[in-house]
């Protein structure tokens, strides 16, 4: 059973839309993170964050923005989507170890 | 040069079979190894995690680690249909707060 959700699961969009990817996690992690994942190609970290308040920006660049105003809350939002954010992001969290819990994914698609 | 190669397959096997799956990596810094499997439409779930060089089992799948040649494994025995997925290995570097360099992930279909 998973602890750590995803809303919503797929979405399409149009040029220029607002959208907010939620994540939540029931396990009490302190760390969270988001990937962006594209067929063939590698997980890359886009975001990540301690503990409530604290966020920092991944590896790759990302024009998404993050907040972390509860432990068990992590969302991402796109001012503007454009379709080159086209992609599916996937949140995780961790209590230590190396080990991530992620969650199912959001597949976003912007027309 | 990417940090993790790792073939993409996609691979297809009798049911039955030995798979090996591997990955190299450039980044001797990395200490801390795993393997994760992603169904299709789903998030990654951890299956193996390994500290520094050595073998760990656990039931049909090993994990293998040779930090003096930067090559790592996952072995699955008779292997399942219900193995088929994408096999991802990842690595990180002590102190770097859980940050996974990844590879691309290798297809993997058992067929029965």
């Amino acid at each position: 059973e998973a602890d750590i959700y995803q809303t919503p699961r797929y979405l399409v969009i149009g040029t220029g839309k607002k959208i907010t990817l939620e994540c939540s996690q029931t396990m009490g992690h302190d760390k969270m993170y988001w990937y962006q994942q594209d067929p063939g190609m590698e997980l890359h970290l886009i975001h990540y964050s301690y503990g409530v308040n604290s966020t920092e920006k991944g590896d790759l660049s990302s024009e998404s923005t993050v907040s972390r105003i509860r432990t068990e809350h992590f969302p991402l939002t796109l001012e503007s989507a454009r379709p080159s954010h086209t992609s599916q992001y996937l949140c995780a969290s961790s209590s230590g170890a190396n080990v991530l819990t992620f969650g199912a994914g959001s597949r976003l698609t912007v027309l | 040069q990417k940090e993790v190669e790792q073939d993409p397959g996609p691979l297809s096997v009798p049911e039955g079979a030995i798979v090996s799956l591997n990955c190299t990596y450039s980044n001797s810094a990395f200490q801390y190894f795993m393997w994760y499997r992603q169904y299709s439409r789903k998030g990654p779930e951890l299956l193996m995690y390994t500290y520094s060089s050595g073998n760990k089992e656990d039931g049909r799948f090993t994990a293998q680690v040779d930090k003096s040649s930067k090559y790592i494994s996952l072995f699955i025995r008779d292997s399942q249909p219900s193995d088929s997925a994408t096999y991802l290995c990842a690595m990180s570097v002590r102190g770097s707060n859980y940050k996974l360099t990844f590879g691309k992930g290798t297809l993997l279909t058992v067929n029965p």
